[in-house]
């Protein structure tokens, strides 16, 4: 069964700690990986796409990447309005449908 | 702007009541999908539409729920006799083919 773990399922950072936020999947065959930042009482906001292990995204303070079995989001001297939480999706090959993980919440205290 | 939109906001039911909640996705999108988030989780698929067609539903959709796409272009989701349980944000999410997904700002839903 096509499956998304994220963590940890919550992070506070120090304004300028660089951190990492996990995302492991099983999926019979990967079509793409996606991060959304959500902020409260909002819809989801696309941030990368990524389709095969070795590539990787970035976008100012925000780094993809992604491997056989599971992508980091690295966050490089974070700001308080880095804080969300920050959500991983797959898509397999074999369907239409996108697997979303639970969520990474992230708090970057100034 | 020309991202994808969702109305009502909020809505505020009484248990036993219908609803129906609107979506108008971007413009050359054929895709477009529902789904619901409670506290603390990723959003649940419910269903998704290519052009006009319903292709797939979850099947822990309830009997209550129907969505519908006339023509193509907005969409509407409907729950019959609500539930407590039903309390949730409903997020409408369009795309390109197998692209990335944006979405809406999410109608909240709230059963009393």
């Amino acid at each position: 069964e096509d499956q998304v773990t994220q963590s940890p399922e919550a992070l506070r950072l120090q304004e300028g700690e660089s951190s990492s936020l996990n995302c492991s999947y099983t999926v019979s065959g990967l079509r793409g990986l996606f991060w959304y930042r959500q902020d409260p009482g909002k819809g989801p906001e696309f941030l990368f796409t990524l389709y095969s292990a070795g590539e990787e995204k970035e976008k100012e303070r925000l780094k993809a990447t992604l491997t056989k079995k599971e992508s980091f989001l690295h966050i490089t001297a974070p700001k308080p309005e880095d804080s969300a939480t920050y959500l991983c999706a797959v898509q397999a090959t074999t369907g239409n449908q996108f697997y979303f993980g639970t969520g990474t919440s992230l708090t970057v205290i100034p | 702007d020309t991202g994808v939109s969702q109305d009502p906001r909020h809505k505020i039911t009484k248990r036993g009541q219908n609803v129906t909640f609107r979506c108008d996705p971007i413009s050359e999108h054929n895709r477009l999908y529902w789904y619901r988030q409670t506290l603390g989780q990723g959003p649940e698929f419910l269903t998704y539409f290519q052009n006009e067609a319903q292709l797939e539903k979850s099947r822990l959709l309830s009997d209550r729920f129907s969505a519908e796409r006339p023509k193509g272009s907005f969409s509407t989701l409907e729950i019959q006799r609500t539930e407590q349980g039903d309390s949730a944000m409903y997020l409408c999410a369009s795309s390109l083919q197998y692209y990335e997904q944006y979405f809406g700002p999410g109608t909240r839903l709230t059963v009393t």
